[in-house]
């Protein structure tokens, strides 16, 4: 399968427990997205890596989250101390060039 | 920031007849415009996109226009079959090929095609 993977698909906590998701893009895109999706909603933009380099993050990335991409190929999503509001669908995305972004499937996340 | 305004949020046409979605962006520096078909429970998958530098672009039954002046781009669905029936987003951003920010989605529209 050469697209967007995400581990684990689905993840169920307790509040104030820390989660964290990974995202393996496609082999030769350099660019990585995170966003977050809730019912009803179009997903919302969270951070973007271009390689290695973390280049924007949005301000719905709250200190109790944090992403890497150490050598610019897969990423890691964190949630510390996670709350019911941060229960969500959260997707990656990555993209080359010119070529537009396309989503993994998504790791849904449920905070009880 | 960016932001995407999506009408309508509901859509119901009879199979074979045409689908049009409009939307409409706040910031003047956006120049990429995709648009993501969303089937229940599956993921966002982008199905045309346009750049500023393009008032319209067509594959096969879809097509997409844009009108910068106006700050408004549409999606055209043509001959509508019921594999069709999905929610629908649209986006807009700084880039895609020159780096810059992630999308601003649209809130969707859930389109129903009817037998």
């Amino acid at each position: 399968d050469t697209g967007v993977s995400q581990d684990p698909r689905h993840k169920i906590t307790k509040r104030g427990q820390n989660v964290t998701f990974r995202c393996d893009p496609i082999s030769e895109h350099n660019r990585l997205y995170w966003y977050r999706q809730t019912l009803g909603q179009g997903p919302e933009f969270l951070t973007y890596f271009q390689n290695e380099a973390q280049l924007e993050k949005s301000r719905l990335l709250s200190d109790r989250f944090s992403a890497e991409r150490p050598k610019g190929s897969f990423s890691t999503l964190e949630i510390q101390r996670t709350e019911q509001g941060d229960s969500a669908m959260y997707l990656c995305a990555s993209s080359e060039g010119a070529v537009g972004e396309y989503f993994g499937p998504g790791t849904r996340l449920t905070v009880t | 920031g960016e932001n995407v305004e999506q009408h309508p949020s509901t859509l119901s046409v009879q199979e074979g007849d045409s689908a049009v979605i409009k939307c409409t962006y706040s910031d003047s520096a956006s120049n990429y415009f995709p648009w993501y078909k969303q089937e229940l429970g599956k993921r966002p998958q982008l199905i045309i996109d346009i750049r500023s530098n393009v008032g319209e672009k067509k594959d096969q039954r879809i097509a997409v226009t844009l009108n910068k002046t106006a700050k408004h781009f549409s999606l055209h669905i043509t001959e509508t079959q019921p594999e069709d029936s999905a929610v629908y987003f649209c986006a807009a951003s700084r880039g895609s090929g020159g780096g810059a920010d992630g999308l601003t989605f649209g809130k969707g529209t859930h389109l129903i095609i009817q037998p």
